[in-house]
This record gives C-alpha cells, structure tokens and sequence, in this order.
C-alpha cells in the first residue's frame, strides 16, 4: 500500500499570502489529521477529518482551515500568514477508531 | 488535560551501547493509547509502537523494547545495541478520543545521536 502522500514538499510565501496544502491518505483511511511542528511549539494538533467532517480541532485561530474531499484527500488552507507560521505541517491518516495514526513526510512552509 | 513529558532533550552514545528514553504522561482517561514515533531528519514521523492502556506488557521487537507501568505512568523505550541507524528525534505520544475522533498529544521530543 502506498503511504500518505502531502503537496508541495516544500513552500515560501510572503506574509499576508494565503497557502493551501494537500494530503492525500493510505488508501481505505477515511480519518486524517493535520498537525504543525515548530521549534517552539513542538507537534500541535490543527484538526481530524472524518468522512469528509471535522470531527476535532485544535487551538489554532480561525485562519487555520480544512476540508476533506469524497475521496478522503484533505487540503488545509492558512490565510493571512505571518512568520510565526513557518513550520512543518505534518497529515496522518488512520484506518478503523483507535487504530494508528500513519505520517506523510510533511510540507515545509517558509513564511517571509 | 493530557499531557506527555519527555525531561531528555537530547542524548549522545557511542555506537553499540544501550541507551533509554524516557516518557511520563498524564491523563485522567482509563482508556488511552500511548504512542512512539521515530523522526529522522527527513522529517517524516514513522510510528513504532502502540500500546493500550489495559496492556501492561512489556515489548520486544529486535533491538527495541518497551516498558510500560501505570503505576508511575511511564512508558519507557530502550535500544540495545545502539546503531548509527538510530540517530533521530524521538516523540512519545498519547491520544485522546472525543467521540470517536482520535488526538495525538505528543511530548517535545529526545534527540538520540548515536557516534560511531
């Protein structure tokens, strides 16, 4: 099976942008999470994705968005961005309720 | 709230020696799943184990064991025979259900360098 897939890789944008990221899930996975990791901050939790709802969302403030798609592909979007959003945003995808949560290799955001 | 606390920021060995990381964590739930991830400098997060909260049992696979006590809410990870190979940052994870949806909360991390 092919694992979790997130694009871009790699992303610089300038502050005040808005950027939307993608991840796409292990096949037959219908829960994915999106996490940011800083420095600072270390791994938060933005939000879960579950049959194309939100199911739960972390302390992120309103700029920081998500949908899911039929097929289970999710997109977060951050609108307005400051430089405090520089971070490595992480997706993960989990098959049935307690089951594992399974990481993309991330999409590094630079924010100038 | 849960809450997950790794006090090793950063540990150094030579290679082949033993070495563990350490995890405590807190929560008021009876049901909960602890987690350790592996992140190499690739960035991706690569799960390792999950242990539930009724499974006191201790792990072995290969070179990797894990130690879980309730009593002092530890849940503790030891390679052996350390290798370069095992240089990375490691995350001590614990989820949280809400109605189904799962949460990681994760500890800040311990990064391993193993020198040859």
């Amino acid at each position: 099976k092919a694992g979790v897939t997130q694009t871009p890789r790699y992303l610089i944008k300038t502050r005040g942008q808005q950027v939307t990221l993608s991840c796409s899930p292990i096949s037959g996975h219908r829960s994915v999470s999106w996490y940011q990791q800083t420095p600072g901050q270390g791994l938060q939790f933005l939000f879960e994705y579950f049959s194309e709802t939100q199911r739960n969302k972390g302390n992120f403030p309103g700029r920081f968005s998500g949908r899911q798609f039929s097929n289970s592909r999710s997109e977060m979007n951050v609108s307005t961005l400051e430089l405090g959003d520089s971070a490595l945003y992480l997706c993960a995808s989990k098959g049935q309720v307690q089951e594992t949560q399974y990481f993309g290799p991330g999409t590094r955001l630079l924010v100038l | 709230a849960q809450k997950v606390t790794q006090a090793q920021t950063e540990i150094s060995v030579v290679e082949k020696e033993d070495v563990t990381l350490d995890c405590v964590y807190e929560t008021r739930d009876t049901t909960y799943y602890l987690f350790w991830y592996k992140q190499p400098p690739s960035g991706e997060l690569v799960f390792l184990i999950r242990r539930n909260s009724f499974d006191e049992q201790n792990e072995i696979s290969g070179r990797y064991s894990w130690n879980f006590q309730k009593s002092t809410s530890s849940f503790n990870f030891t390679i052996t025979a350390s290798q370069v190979v095992d240089s990375a940052v490691y995350f001590c994870a614990l989820s949280e259900d809400i109605q189904g949806a799962q949460k990681l909360v994760f500890g800040q991390g311990t990064r391993l360098t193993i020198n040859p």
